[in-house]
């Protein structure tokens, strides 16, 4: 089983529906975030939460909001979904060891939910 | 505003060539400069870092050159293989590594 696991991997919805995108992970990690990617556009951050109570704004997260339920669990909302969020959706966890000289903050994906809006 | 500027945008190179995709940035505040390969239909992956107290880091057939005072660094893939074709996104990270801040991405393709 992946250790970040997204569902839907596919939807295809129409402009005003509400979409919501679930990210799930057992890797333990605290930190969990939202990226969209686009053709030219690499991977834009959305949302990203340091822990259960901590939620930030990313670079583009107007027409978002998100929802950390616990740990291991991080969805993605479209209140309204517009034709131009049609993207490639991830999920990435990381964790950081304070004091520790070898963190990295790597990402951890997972593989993606394409969303479609008509 | 991109912070972090990759080219090409797309790459095809022979078999046994060597790609190089190049990435500039402007935040002097970068501290941790990773690539993350992402082949199609899954999610990207971390293939190589580098921190900017060293000007090249090898591990295999990747290569990551790295110039401070230009603010630049590149990937080199030597003797590319066709199992190498994928989309490689360079990416800068600063203290506490909070937020990652990625290049937009270069498609590579490696003709046998």
């Amino acid at each position: 089983d992946a250790d970040v696991t997204q569902t839907p991997r596919n939807r295809i919805t129409k402009t005003g529906k509400r979409i919501m995108l679930e990210c799930s992970q057992t890797k333990g990690h605290d930190r969990m975030y939202w990226y969209r990617q686009d053709p030219g556009l690499g991977l834009q951050l959305i949302y990203y939460s340091f822990d259960v109570k901590d939620i930030n704004k990313g670079e583009i997260s107007d027409g978002y909001s998100v929802s950390r339920q616990a740990q291991a669990k991080f969805s993605l909302s479209l209140e309204s979904a517009i034709p131009n969020q049609t993207a490639l959706y991830f999920c990435a966890t990381s964790d950081l060891i304070v004091g520790q000289r070898s963190n990295t903050g790597e990402l951890f994906f997972g593989e993606g939910s394409r969303l479609t809006v008509l | 505003q991109q912070q972090v500027k990759q080219s090409p945008q797309s790459l095809i190179v022979q078999k046994g060539g060597i790609s190089i995709i190049n990435c500039a940035y402007e935040n002097t505040a970068f501290d941790y400069f990773p690539w993350y390969q992402q082949f199609p239909g899954k999610g990207p992956a971390l293939l190589i870092a580098i921190r900017p107290d060293v000007s090249e880091k090898k591990e295999g057939r990747f290569t990551i050159s790295f110039n401070k005072s230009a603010k630049q660094f590149s990937l080199h893939i030597m003797d590319s293989q066709p199992g190498d074709s994928a989309t490689y996104f360079c990416a800068a990270t600063s203290g506490g590594y909070q937020k990652v801040t990625f290049g937009t991405g270069t498609k590579l393709q490696v003709i046998p």
